[in-house]
């Protein structure tokens, strides 16, 4: 199985400054079309996760451009420009490439 | 607009069958995967099932395959999680959500305990 490993584990960020999340993953998540099959979700308290970026570096439909994600074939980040206190939750990266589909551990995001 | 809506959860005993459903509207359901994600108390997000478009084809985990079945019913717009030999490990939060996760429903729980 394909893991994914996040960090850090939480991160406190001033609102108006930027925060990074890491995800590594232990196998290649490019496809040999081209794709890479890696994507970031936020759950926010007491909510279902919603999707942010698909695909690596896609921002999902109705998500603020202050989000942003990026990386290579095993090393992702997913960048968050600008943290308001809406942003508050846990992220999680996922890998869509092969079953079974598996998620990081998740990064928890406070304000201070 | 896009709704995923699960029901069917609830307490059960181990050793002890559950169907879940999820009913499907705002979109082409016979055009899109469906998978079942669950979320134990307290812990981070489990993929347990997908089906195809056309529900021809299946995938598991190995935590529950053998004991989970997913299937869904395009004529009704809804799919399904049918959860046989229930352990305690198996009590979570179950989530339906669309392909990539692009629309997640606001889940069921099932919790299983003698």
């Amino acid at each position: 199985d394909i893991v994914m490993t996040q960090a850090p584990l939480s991160v406190s960020v001033t609102p108006g400054e930027s925060a990074s999340i890491s995800c590594r993953s232990s196998k290649s998540l490019l496809h040999s079309n081209g794709i890479t099959y890696v994507y970031w979700y936020l759950q926010k308290p007491g909510k279902s996760p919603q999707l942010l970026i698909y695909r690596m570096s896609n921002l999902a439909s109705g998500v603020p451009d202050r989000f942003s994600g990026s990386g290579s074939e095993t090393d992702f980040t997913l960048k968050i420009s600008r943290v308001e206190a809406e942003d508050v939750g846990i992220y999680y990266c996922g890998q869509l490439l092969e079953n079974p589909f598996t998620f990081g551990s998740g990064t928890k995001l406070e304000i201070k | 607009e896009v709704q995923l809506v699960e029901s069917g959860g609830g307490l059960v005993q181990p050793g002890s069958p559950l169907k879940l459903s999820c009913a499907a509207s705002g979109f082409t359901f016979s055009s899109n995967w469906l998978n079942w994600i669950r979320q134990a108390p307290g812990k981070g997000l489990e993929w347990v099932a997908s089906i195809n478009p056309d529900g021809s084809s299946t995938y598991y985990p190995d935590t529950v395959k053998g004991r989970f079945v997913v299937s869904k019913d395009n004529a009704k717009n809804t799919g399904y999680l049918q959860m046989n030999n229930l352990r305690s490990e198996d009590t979570a939060m179950y989530y339906c959500a669309r392909t990539s996760g692009e629309y997640w429903g606001q889940g069921v729980m099932v919790t299983v305990s003698s």
